[in-house]
């Protein structure tokens, strides 16, 4: 069976430091991999979608990056983080075009 | 792109009550998804459900794709039904709604 696997489940950052955020997916091959984000009692924000690798889509201009250096690998990463940065960020999977997305635990990012 | 709209964004009801969850997408999709996120921000996929009816003990979901809208119908409400409600769409580019924010009073 697949599993998705994301961390750190929690993560306090000073304003400015960077930002390394990974995510991997065992049990598939060739996966669709997205990462969102959920401000505090808001909806689900489409970051970037990966449909294989080194191909990665940027819904939203921002702070942040994605890269995807292996097929079941997806990364979230900041230079310099922003204080706006904080939120919840979610990693998910999903088999080509069939739009069934599964996600993984989540990381609580807190900028102070 | 699409957009997907959610009604109503919130819900209060008293453990029991019966609720309709209404989920309304501006082109035609492929794929349509309805989750549920608990309290600990964990997302559990309810139903996929591109087209017609799908039951799941208390809950079911029907998606009118020619009409653009899927419903979800929780019956017996309890209070671990509180939480919110997402509808997605999308084939590799999925995009959420705002979600429902529902909370069962016990």
């Amino acid at each position: 069976s697949q599993t998705i696997h994301q961390w750190p489940a929690t993560l306090v950052q000073p304003v400015g430091s960077p930002l390394s955020l990974e995510c991997t997916v065992e049990g598939t091959s060739n996966p669709n991999l997205y990462w969102y984000r959920q401000a505090a009692g808001r909806g689900l924000q489409l970051l970037f979608y990966s449909v294989g690798i080194g191909q990665i889509s940027s819904e939203v201009p921002q702070n942040l990056s994605a890269s995807r250096p292996q097929d079941r690998q997806f990364i979230l990463s900041s230079k310099k983080l922003l204080l706006s940065d904080s939120g919840f960020y979610l990693c998910a999977w999903s088999l080509r075009r069939q739009g069934r997305a599964f996600f993984g635990q989540g990381t609580r990012l807190t900028v102070v | 792109g699409i957009q997907v709209e959610q009604s109503p964004p919130d819900l209060i009801l008293q453990e029991g009550a019966n609720s309709t969850l209404r989920c309304n997408f501006s082109d035609s999709v492929n794929n349509l998804q309805w989750f549920h996120q608990n309290p600990w921000g964990q997302l559990i996929n309810l139903f996929y459900i591109p087209s017609g009816t799908k039951q799941n003990g208390r809950l079911s979901a029907t998606t009118v794709a020619t009409e653009r809208y899927s419903l979800l119908y929780i019956s017996s409400s309890q209070t671990t039904d509180s939480g919110v409600y997402f509808c997605a769409v999308g084939d590799d580019k999925i995009i959420f709604g705002k979600g429902t924010r529902l909370h069962i009073l016990p």
